[in-house]
């Protein structure tokens, strides 16, 4: 199976901060990634696909980046709406495979 | 508007069968996949499996034993169902539609021994 290792697992962060938040994948992937915001109690919500490309109704504050095998998501400017969970997620071989999660609070 | 809206059981007993059904609406199973995924409680997500527009499916090895995916195009249902639970299959369960970008509330499903 591709590992997904996502980092950091927590991470606090001021209103208005940069904060980019990375996944590295064991195997090649390609732009076969995406990323995915669960608020507590809710259903998951897809941010960004094939890696670089924005979601239908995502705040343009958000990006997707890959260098090599590492996907970064990247808020460019922190909002209170933006503490969630984060997950990645390979779909380019079965089991498609999520990353650990990513844990952001607000400082 | 698309939607999606899993049901089913919320306690099973251990051992037993789990019997979800998804239900859409908004769009068609003939031209989109369904996509199962669980959390348990506290932790993250795990794909399970996936039934494809034209009926195809695939599963996460790890649950391809005991898991199966079908669907019934003209009631727009599609059914997970998965025996010899455990404890540990305690989770909420999301059927989303592929490729992802829409999911249902989720069902919490409690595996009691």
């Amino acid at each position: 199976d591709i590992q997904m290792t996502q980092s950091p697992s927590s991470m606090s962060a001021s209103l208005g901060d940069r904060v980019t938040i990375t996944c590295r994948a064991s195997q090649d992937i390609g732009n076969y990634l995406s990323w995915f915001q669960q608020k507590p109690g809710k259903s998951p919500r897809r941010m960004i696909y094939g890696a670089t490309n924005l979601a239908a109704g995502v705040p343009s504050r958000f990006s997707g980046s890959r260098s090599g095998s590492d996907y970064s998501l990247t808020i460019s400017s922190l909002e209170s709406e933006d503490m969630a969970i984060y997950y990645c997620l390979q779909s380019i071989q079965y089991p498609w495979t999520f990353g650990g999660g990513t844990k952001l609070e607000l400082k | 508007q698309v939607q999606l809206k899993e049901s089913g059981p919320v306690l099973v007993q251990a051992s037993e069968t789990l019997s979800l059904t998804c239900t859409v609406s908004g769009f068609s199973l003939t031209n989109y996949g369904v996509i199962w995924v669980r959390q348990p409680p506290g932790k993250g997500l795990e794909w399970m499996g996936i039934i494809w527009r034209n009926g195809n499916t695939d599963y996460n090895s790890a649950l391809k034993s005991r898991l199966s995916i079908n669907r019934d195009t003209s009631k727009s249902q599609v059914f997970l169902k998965m025996n010899s639970l455990q404890t540990d299959d305690t989770a909420i369960y999301y059927c989303t539609r592929a490729p992802l970008d829409y999911w249902g509330q989720g069902v919490m499903v409690t595996v009691s021994s």
